[in-house]
């Protein structure tokens, strides 16, 4: 019964290769977010669905690419992979502003358990 | 640019007794802040938030306390238990603003 599930758990792959990461949320939320963890730990939003609307997007390189083809799906398209690329990748969601917290702050977000990505 | 630090990487407390996770911001402008903590192999779950009109906010053994004129926050954990071993994320946001910034974590062990 997971609320937020990625796809796949792990994914080794060699540079210049594309590849992609699913993420699905069964909580009926509208807005939904990629988040890289590099390997100094930090969590970093990338992305930020809003009904399948781009609301945010961070200083991304265009090589990866957000696709969401309902609001309950957000897929991250990873073109001509680097080494650098090599990171802990988590997909959320969440209710946007003007949901349950009364619209002045952004409502919890639930996460999914993470993509590892290597690349060789 | 780090908007919110966590400047201890790691920290161990006995248990029973009383863990502090100690965040520290930079932005004045934030106004929201958020607790999340993270097993291995696992997403972080939210723990607690606090809005910036208060200065408290506690959820059973759970206690967030906010300075805003010293920007800095702290999570009280009392008492402390195996499971509480984990990764602690100090988050925070500003008014209108969908955007979380994260702080790097703080893993928290627990001893026997």
């Amino acid at each position: 019964d997971t609320a937020v599930s990625q796809t796949p758990k792990y994914l080794v792959t060699q540079m210049g290769n594309d590849k992609s990461i699913k993420c699905e949320q069964n909580l009926g939320h509208d807005t939904m977010y990629w988040y890289k963890q590099d390997s100094k730990k930090f969590l970093k939003i990338m992305f930020s669905y809003n009904n399948k609307e781009l609301i945010i997007n961070e200083t991304v390189p265009n090589r990866f690419s957000p696709k969401s083809p309902d609001k309950a799906h957000l897929n991250l398209h990873i073109n001509s992979l680097e080494l650098g690329d090599s990171a802990v990748y988590f997909c959320a969601s969440s209710q946007p502003l003007g949901g349950i917290s009364g619209g002045l702050f952004p409502d919890t977000q639930y996460f999914g358990p993470g993509t590892r990505l290597t690349v060789l | 640019d780090q908007q919110v630090k966590q400047n201890s990487p790691s920290l161990s407390v006995q248990e029973g007794r009383i863990s502090i996770l100690n965040c520290d911001y930079t932005n004045s402008m934030f106004d929201y802040f958020l607790w999340y903590k993270k097993y291995p192999a696992e997403g972080p779950t939210f723990l607690i938030s606090i809005s910036s009109i208060k200065d408290k906010n506690e959820d059973g053994r759970f206690t967030v306390f906010l300075n805003k004129s010293a920007k800095h926050l702290s999570l009280h954990i009392v008492p402390s238990q195996p499971g509480d071993s984990a990764v602690y994320f100090c988050a925070a946001s500003g008014v209108r603003d969908d955007k979380i910034i994260f702080g790097k974590g703080t893993r928290l062990h627990i001893l026997p």
